[in-house]
């Protein structure tokens, strides 16, 4: 069964360095999103992305964060300056273009900023 | 705005016991997808169930079962016979639906801790 692959699965970083949260979502969705998830909390939607545009962003997806598609085949999410409180795994995801159809997570990141 | 309420934060049970989580969701929309998530403590977000708005048949597979009732916006999940491996963090999602697809947003309830006691 096609998978949204993300990595690294753990990535440990120092406050105020940036960070890059990688993703290969299925090759023939359409559509690319960002879920937060902080320890013990709900999984909290960030951003949606398609035709190479932010779709919908959500209040937590402040300036510090951005997301690219560089190529066919990855999606990535940046964090330019990391606080303690962006510790939490981080979910991409990826769907087809008809709705509620193959709406496929990725295993996640674990992102800790010390 | 769509929300999904899970108001039992943690459950413990005896195994084989049965357990029923509870989902209570708000949404505008007539045309809507509802989930069912598990999240073993390694993290990662394990698909269960996926059912749409027009489709209010109960599901089972295998222990697990699913009633989804539109007058009480309720989706709630059942386990029978729980063993330990189910012992995990459930999450119950809603994500509207475009008229002629589009992207979908995922609001996820809170989560239900359900541990199962050998």
């Amino acid at each position: 069964e096609p998978e949204v692959t993300q990595t690294p699965s753990h990535q440990v970083t120092q406050m105020g360095q940036e960070v890059i949260l990688r993703c290969v979502p299925i090759s023939n969705h359409l559509y690319f999103y960002w879920y937060r998830q902080i320890l013990g909390q709900k999984v909290e939607f960030l951003v949606s992305f398609y035709n190479n545009e932010i779709s919908e962003k959500s209040e937590i997806f402040d300036d510090q964060f951005s997301v690219e598609r560089p190529d066919g085949s990855n999606f990535t999410l940046k964090i330019r300056s990391t606080k303690l409180e962006d510790s939490a795994m981080y979910f991409c995801a990826s769907s087809e273009a008809s709705a509620g159809y193959g709406y496929t997570f990725g295993s996640g990141t674990r992102l800790t900023v010390v | 705005a769509q929300k999904v309420t899970q108001a039992q934060t943690e459950i413990s049970v005896v195994e084989k016991e049965d357990v029923t989580l509870d989902c209570v969701y708000e949404t505008r929309d007539t045309t809507y997808y509802l989930f069912w998530y598990k999240q073993p403590p390694s993290g990662e977000l394990v698909f269960l169930i996926r059912r749409n708005s027009f489709d209010e048949q109960n599901e089972i597979s295998g222990r697990y079962s699913w009633n989804f009732q539109k007058s009480t916006s309720s989706f709630n999940f059942t386990i029978t016979a729980s063993q330990v491996v189910d012992s995990a963090v459930y999450f119950c999602a809603l994500s509207e639906a475009p008229w002629g697809g589009g992207y979908q947003k995922v609001t996820f309830g809170i989560g239900t801790k359900l541990q199962v006691i050998p």
